[in-house]
C-alpha cells in the first residue's frame, strides 16, 4: 500500500551495528505496528504504539526498540545486530475503530 | 494468550477448481478474523475479514465461514486462477493485536 512506506526496502549489515528501519504513513492512523516475518513463522509482532505517547511490547522485543517521532512515523531500531535477526520486516497501521491493518511493503534485513 | 494455526502449509490446485484454507484459534474471545494475501516482494493485503457475529461472508469468488463453537475458521476460493498463487495468512484478534497464522502458500497451475 502505497500509503504506508518503509526505508530502506533493502540492508545488508555486519554484526554488532546499529541499524533503523524507518516507517512512515499518510493514512492519518493512530495505531502503527512493526512485524517480522520468518519463513514458516508467519508475522511476529516485535512493538506496537496506539498513539504518539504510547509504546508497547510485542510477542519478540529483545533486541529490538522503537521511537513514535509522529503520529506518521515509527522506527524500529536494531542497537547491536546479530545474524538470527536476518528477516522481512513489515511496518502496519490501523485506525482506532477498526481493526483492519495496513501493511508497507517491508524491509529485507540481512545481517552477515 | 491467543495461538492461531494454520492449514496445510502448502497447497497446489489446478486452475478453475477450489482452494480452502482452515485455521483454529484458541481464545473465545476473539471477535475479528482477517485473511491477507501476500504476493511476492510485497506487503500482506487484506482481502477478506469476519466478525464473530456473522457465520459467512462472500466477496465474488471468495469466502470466509466462522464457527465460533468450534473455534475454526476457513478460506474458500473457487474457480482459482494463476493470480490467485500467493501466501495467505488468517489472523485472529485478541486485545487490539492480530495474532497471525503461519501462512498457507497456494500455487494454482494453469
Amino acid at each position: 500500500d502505497a500509503d504506508v512506506t518503509q526505508t530502506p526496502r533493502n540492508r545488508i549489515t555486519k554484526t554488532g551495528k546499529r541499524i533503523m528501519l524507518e516507517c512512515s504513513q499518510t493514512k492519518g492512523h493512530d495505531r502503527m505496528y512493526w512485524y517480522r516475518q520468518d519463513p514458516g513463522l508467519g508475522l511476529q509482532l516485535i512493538y506496537y504504539s496506539f498513539d504518539v505517547k504510547d509504546i508497547n511490547k510485542g510477542e519478540i522485543s529483545d533486541g529490538y526498540s522503537v521511537s513514535r517521532q509522529a503520529q506518521a512515523k515509527f522506527s524500529l531500531s536494531l542497537e547491536s545486530a546479530i545474524p538470527n535477526q536476518t528477516a522481512l520486516y513489515f511496518c502496519a497501521t490501523s485506525d482506532w475503530d477498526t481493526d483492519t491493518q495496513y501493511f508497507g511493503p517491508g524491509t529485507r534485513l540481512t545481517v552477515l | 494468550g491467543e495461538n492461531v494455526e494454520q492449514h496445510p502449509s502448502t497447497l497446489s490446485v489446478q486452475e478453475g477448481d477450489s482452494a480452502v484454507i482452515k485455521c483454529t484459534y484458541s481464545d473465545s474471545a476473539s471477535n475479528y478474523f482477517p485473511w491477507y494475501k501476500q504476493e511476492l516482494g510485497k506487503g500482506p493485503q487484506l482481502i477478506i475479514d469476519i466478525r464473530s457475529n456473522v457465520g459467512e461472508k462472500k466477496d465474488q469468488r471468495i469466502a470466509v465461514t466462522l464457527n465460533k463453537t468450534a473455534k475454526h475458521f476457513s478460506l474458500h476460493i473457487t474457480e482459482t486462477q494463476p493470480e490467485d498463487s500467493a501466501v495467505y495468512f488468517c489472523a485472529a484478534e485478541n486485545t487490539d493485536k492480530l495474532i497471525f497464522g503461519t501462512g498457507t502458500r497456494l500455487q494454482v497451475f494453469p
